[in-house]
C-alpha cells in the first residue's frame, strides 16, 4: 500500500545532542511537510518542500533544519534539542497539483529528550 | 486569513448513541474543509473532506459533515458511537498557495465514549 512511513517510532536524545528523524513517502507527491505536535495541541507546521523548493515558517527555530535529497525522503534535523523541543513530528505529503489536494500523515515520531 | 474554531474540548457520549462534533470556520476563500481523527500516539487519519462539490460529505467508518455556508459550521456527526472512536479529532480548514496546501488545524476535539 502507498503510504508515508517514518523512522523511529520512538526517539530518546539528550539534551543537545543531535538527533535526525526520517520520512519516506510510496505516493509519488510532490509536497512534503513537517508538523511539531506537543502534547494535547494541534499539529504546528514547521516548513514544507514543494518538490526541492524549501518554505520555512517564519516562526520556525533555527534549531530546526530539513533535507530533501530525493521525492521519496525528507530528513528534520534538530541541531541541539531542548527539553521544549520534546513532542510529536508528523510527516505529511500532498500531491501539489494544485485545486484541493490531500496531505497524508506518517504515524509521528515521539521524541524525548532527557 | 482562515480559522477555525472548534466548539468543544472534550465530548463525552454513551456507546449506541449520536455523536456531535462541532466547528466553524472562517476563510477569505471558498474553503476546503477537513476533518482528522487522531488515535493515541497515531498519526492523523482522514475521516472527510469538503471541495465545494456536494455539502453533505460522507466519511469512513459512519461519519459525516453538513458543510452550511450559512452558518459556517462544518459539524461532524454519526448516528451511533463505537468504543473505537474513542480519539482526538481536528477540524481543518485548508488554503491552497501555489500548489502548496497549508492547513489550519482547530484546537480539536476529545471523544469520549462511555461504555
Amino acid at each position: 500500500d502507498a503510504m508515508v512511513i517514518q523512522n523511529p517510532r520512538y526517539q530518546v536524545t539528550q539534551f543537545g545532542k543531535p538527533v535526525t528523524l526520517s520520512c519516506s513517502q510510496t505516493l509519488n507527491h510532490n509536497v512534503m511537510y513537517w508538523y511539531q505536535q506537543k502534547s494535547s495541541q494541534a499539529p504546528k507546521l514547521l516548513f514544507h518542500y514543494y518538490d526541492k523548493d524549501f518554505n520555512n515558517e517564519a516562526d520556525t527555530p533555527d534549531n530546526f533544519q530539513s533535507r530533501r535529497p530525493n521525492t521519496s525522503f525528507c530528513f528534520l534535523d534538530i541541531r541541539s534539542p531542548g527539553l521544549g523541543d520534546a513532542a510529536m513530528y508528523l510527516c505529511a505529503t500532498s500531491g501539489g497539483g494544485g485545486g484541493t489536494d490531500t496531505q497524508y500523515f506518517g504515524p509521528g515520531t515521539r521524541l524525548t529528550v532527557l | 486569513a482562515q480559522s477555525v474554531t472548534q466548539l468543544d474540548s472534550h465530548v463525552s457520549v454513551s456507546e449506541g448513541t449520536p455523536v456531535l462534533l462541532r466547528c466553524n470556520y472562517s476563510s477569505s476563500y471558498s474553503p476546503s474543509l477537513f476533518w482528522y481523527v487522531q488515535h493515541p500516539n497515531k498519526g492523523l487519519q482522514l475521516l472527510l473532506k469538503y471541495t465545494s462539490a456536494a455539502t453533505l460529505v460522507k466519511g469512513i467508518n459512519g461519519f459525516e459533515a453538513e458543510f452550511k455556508k450559512s452558518e459556517t459550521s462544518f459539524h461532524l456527526t454519526k448516528p451511533s458511537a463505537h468504543m473505537s472512536d474513542a480519539a482526538e479529532y481536528f477540524c481543518v480548514v485548508s488554503l491552497n498557495l501555489f500548489g502548496n496546501e497549508k492547513l489550519t488545524f482547530g484546537t480539536g476535539t476529545r471523544l469520549t465514549i462511555i461504555p
